[in-house]
C-alpha cells in the first residue's frame, strides 16, 4: 500500500551540529520526493525536493539523497542554526496517482 | 505573486453541525489538494481537485466533500461534525494536477465541541 515512514520522530542537536532525517517508501514507482517544514501556526513549506533520476540533491545547508535501490530517501541539515528548529515532514508522490503521501513528521530541535 | 489563501483561520463547531472551509490557490494554479493534519495522523490527503473535478480521493467518509469553482478556488464542506474531526485543514495548490510542486496555506483550525 502507500506508505512512507520517517524517523525519527524527535530530534535535538546541539547548534552548530548536523541532523539526519530519514525515510523509507513503498511504492517503488514513486518518482518525486519533496521535503517540508512547518513552523508553528504554518503550513508546510517546500524546502528540497529530488526526482527518482537524481541521487542527491544540496541547497546551500540542505542536502537530500535518494537510494531507489533501498526505497530509502534521507534530508541531512549541516551547521545548524536556532531557526531550523521546527517540524520536517518527508514525502513521496505515487505514480498511481498525483497525491502526495507524507511521512509522520520529524520535530526538530536545534539547543544554544 | 500571493500564495494560497485559507479562510477562515479558525472555527469552532458544535458536534453535529456542518463547516464549510476555502481556499484561494496561487494565481494560475488548476490543482487544489486538501488535507488533514492532526497529532496522531499526522497529514492525510482528503481529496484533490483539478479544472473542476475531483481527481483522487483518500480514504475519508462520505461525511468530507469538496468542490472546485471555475476560477480554481476550492471549498471543502464535513457534514455532521465529530469530535474527531477537530484538526488543521490544509490546502495545496500545484499549476497542474501532474505537477510536483505543491504550496501550501497556512490552514484552518477547526474544533469541534
Amino acid at each position: 500500500g502507500e506508505n512512507v515512514e520517517q524517523h525519527p520522530s524527535t530530534l535535538s542537536v546541539q547548534e552548530g551540529d548536523s541532523a539526519v532525517i530519514k525515510c523509507t517508501y513503498s511504492d517503488s514507482a514513486s518518482n518525486y520526493f519533496p521535503w517540508y517544514k512547518q513552523e508553528l501556526g504554518k503550513g508546510p513549506q517546500l524546502i528540497i525536493d529530488i526526482r527518482s533520476n537524481v541521487g542527491e540533491k544540496k541547497d546551500q545547508r540542505i542536502a537530500v539523497t535518494l537510494n531507489k535501490t533501498a526505497k530509502h530517501f534521507s534530508l541531512h541539515i549541516t551547521e545548524t542554526q536556532p531557526e531550523d528548529s521546527a517540524v520536517y515532514f518527508c514525502a513521496a508522490r505515487y505514480s498511481s496517482a498525483s497525491k502526495i503521501i507524507f511521512g509522520s513528521g520529524t520535530r526538530l530541535s536545534i539547543r544554544p | 505573486k500571493a500564495g494560497v489563501t485559507q479562510t477562515p483561520r479558525y472555527l469552532i463547531k458544535t458536534r453535529g453541525q456542518q463547516v464549510t472551509l476555502s481556499c484561494s490557490p496561487i494565481s494560475g494554479h488548476r490543482s487544489v489538494s486538501w488535507y488533514q493534519q492532526t497529532p496522531g495522523q499526522g497529514l492525510q490527503f482528503l481529496f484533490e481537485y483539478f479544472s473542476e473535478t475531483q481527481r483522487n480521493k483518500g480514504n475519508f467518509p462520505g461525511r468530507f466533500s469538496g468542490r472546485q469553482f471555475s476560477n480554481s478556488r476550492s471549498e471543502m464542506n464535513v457534514s455532521t461534525l465529530e469530535l474527531g474531526d477537530s484538526a488543521l485543514y490544509l490546502c495545496a495548490s500545484k499549476p497542474i494536477s501532474e505537477g510536483t510542486e505543491a504550496f501550501f496555506g497556512q490552514g484552518t483550525r477547526l474544533t469541534v465541541v
